[in-house]
């Protein structure tokens, strides 16, 4: 089956650090590039940032709300990706999904993760 | 940035009947080596992920039923669901995926008049 498993949300403090997991099974993870989005309660989806895949350099990009405190990677040969965030601000707090993006056919965001929460708060 | 918006807001429309969701944005996602839109719709419905309904604009994704339908080009776009079930209620949203940051809409929630 074709999947993504987002882990390691939870509770945090302001201005602390937190790493997200997203986990890939049953595709070529190389192929995809992968992109996260978050949905803060109540609020619409927003686009976080992307990283390509190795063969386009693995370039990555970042929405502006952002920039310069997360951090996109990928571990190719355990088909994980990361999203590092830091100095959290309450802001933050949302639930965080995984999807993938084929650099070669640019079919939409296909596959997404179910999602894993983060919460910001004193 | 590309700026995505939506129109409505909110939507109520029978069973049955057909709802439109319009998406504008503030540029042409029209990528003119390929003649290709870069627009995607997501339906979203409360404690899942969203889920693709539409690429480039107008293909439909793999499963999704034929009642919904995705038109337009360069920057005026178009949901369409021919005849709404009630599986259908939920926030609709648009997206460009032609030039990094990949905005979205604010979406559009729809319900059961």
């Amino acid at each position: 089956e074709v999947q993504l498993v987002e882990s390691g949300g939870g509770f945090i403090q302001p201005g602390r650090s937190l790493r997200l997991s997203c986990s890939a099974s049953g595709f070529t993870f190389g192929d995809f590039a992968v992109n996260w989005v978050r949905q803060a309660p109540g609020k619409g989806l927003e686009w976080l940032g992307f990283i390509r895949n190795r063969a386009y350099g693995e370039t990555r990009d970042y929405a502006a709300s952002v920039k310069g405190r997360f951090i996109i990677s990928r571990d190719d040969s355990s088909r994980v990706a990361y999203l590092q965030m830091n100095s959290l601000r309450t802001e933050d707090t949302a639930v965080y999904y995984c999807t993938r993006l084929s650099v070669v056919t640019d079919e939409g965001f296909d596959i997404w993760g179910q999602g894993t929460m983060v919460t910001v708060s004193s | 940035d590309i700026v995505m918006t939506q129109s409505p807001d909110s939507l109520a429309v029978s069973l049955g009947e057909r709802a439109t969701i319009n998406c504008k944005s503030s540029q042409s996602v029209l990528f003119s080596s390929n003649n290709k839109n870069y627009i995607a719709w997501y339906q979203k419905k409360p404690g899942q992920p969203p889920k693709l309904l539409i690429y480039w604009a107008s293909i439909r994704e793999s499963g999704v039923p034929d009642r919904f339908s995705g038109s337009g080009s360069g920057t005026d776009f178009t949901l369409t669901i021919s005849s709404l079930q009630a599986e259908d209620v939920a926030v609709y949203y648009c997206q460009q995926y032609y030039t990094p940051p990949y905005t979205f809409g604010q979406g559009t929630k729809l319900e059961i008049k």
